[in-house]
Parts: structure tokens; C-alpha cells; sequence
């Protein structure tokens, strides 16, 4: 069952600009994630936040929970072309069941 | 880039035969998970355990089974493969903490 939705679906920007996603869910969480994919491999894990943290940050990184709107938004500054993937936001719900994964938003940097 | 291996990377197979997609992880994780992705689509969680002789079924598990008989291997078993099983699998494994998990590259099946 889909919990989170990523949004847009897919954006292309220019390097050097900052690229920002979002995802929203419809239960209660205990911490959503977000991964990366390139193209045909695997996903690679890039930040945890907990349902009790409100913003988190990681290199170029910086992720926003809001639990009374059930959103999650990723923002990636300063974009670089090895950037482009798919973005993915992951929920679990209680702290001990497996990740549900949303569609994801492919993100595309020019150089 | 990680220490979960997946086997084969490619595989094309006939409609109706028995295939076992590999899955190993050398980081002594206790769960470990299955998921299906079509290109570009979310993940579906097919299976997962929790350890050894522990396996749980996902959304798309009616099709499948699996086995977990050591920490490190947890494969997953198509008794009878049809075109709709064309699709990517992926295994990943996490720690019992709240954590990441990790992914392997992935098996990309072709069901003809």
C-alpha cells in the first residue's frame, strides 16, 4: 500500500541551482527516509529523520518533517550533474515494520 | 558500494520455469527484505524476515516464497515465472536499530 508521495514527479534544473522535493504521507510515522537510485541500481540511503525532529541536515542535504501536515520536503543546494537520479521518500510507521517507498520525483541537472 | 550481493544481475527466462534470485549480505544485519520495481514506479515489499527461520509476506507475496535458513543469505524463489514477473527485484538488508537500509544492485528479470 503506497504511503508517500512524491512530488513533483520529475524536475530539471541547471548545476549550481538548488533542487527541492517533497513527499507527503497519509498515516502516522515513527521516521521517514529518503533515498537515491541511478538509473537501473540499486537505491543508496541519504537521511533518517525521526517523527520527533523537525529538520535535519547532511553535506548538501537538508531534509524538513512536518508531522501535523504529514509532509517531508528534501533539499539538495548547489546541484551538481552526478546529482541526477530518482529521489525516493520512505515511511515506517512504528520504528520496527518495513519501509513503505513513494513513486519518487526524477531529477534531472544540466550542466 | 555495498556489502549485499545480488545474483544474477540479468536474467531471461521462459514462461513456467522455477527461478532463484540470490541474496547476500556480509554485514550481519538481521532483516533483510524483498521489493519489486518497474521502471521508474515505487517499490513493492514482496518479503521480508526478521532472522533466521523468520519470514514475513508483503503486498506481493502470493506468487513467491522465500527462506532464511542464515543470517547472511535470504533468497527469493518464483515456482512458476510468467510474463508479469518481469520486472527489477531488489534485497536489502538493515540493522535492528531505526536505521537505513542497505540495497543491492538488483536483479532485472525478463519473463518471455
Amino acid at each position: 500500500s503506497q504511503q508517500g508521495e512524491e512530488d513533483p514527479q520529475a524536475l530539471s534544473i541547471q548545476e549550481g541551482e538548488n533542487a527541492t522535493m517533497n513527499c507527503s504521507y497519509k498515516t502516522s510515522i515513527n521516521n521517514l527516509q529518503w533515498y537515491r537510485q541511478n538509473s537501473g541500481r540499486g537505491l543508496v540511503h541519504l537521511i533518517l529523520i525521526r517523527s520527533n525532529e523537525r529538520e535535519k541536515h547532511s553535506g548538501r542535504l537538508r531534509v524538513t518533517l512536518d508531522t501535523s501536515k504529514k509532509s517531508s520536503s528534501l533539499l539538495i543546494t548547489a546541484s551538481r550533474a552526478a546529482d541526477t537520479a530518482s529521489y525516493f521518500c520512505a515511511t515506517d510507521a512504528t520504528g520496527n515494520t518495513p519501509l513503505v517507498f513513494g513513486k519518487g520525483t526524477r531529477l534531472s541537472v544540466i550542466a | 558500494e555495498a556489502d549485499i550481493y545480488q545474483t544474477p544481475r540479468y536474467l531471461v527466462i521462459g514462461t513456467g520455469k522455477k527461478i532463484t534470485l540470490e541474496c547476500s549480505q556480509t554485514m550481519g544485519h538481521d532483516k533483510m527484505y524483498w521489493y519489486q520495481q518497474d521502471p521508474g514506479m515505487e517499490l513493492h515489499l514482496i518479503h521480508y524476515s526478521y532472522g533466521v527461520n523468520s519470514t514475513e509476506k508483503g503486498d506481493l507475496s502470493s506468487e513467491s516464497t522465500v527462506s532464511r535458513i542464515r543470517t547472511e543469505h535470504f533468497p527469493l524463489t518464483l515456482e512458476s515465472a510468467r510474463p508479469s514477473h518481469t520486472s527489477q527485484y531488489l534485497c536489502a538488508s538493515s540493522e535492528w536499530q531505526q536505521g537505513g537500509y542497505t540495497f543491492g544492485s538488483g536483479t532485472r528479470l525478463t519473463v518471455v
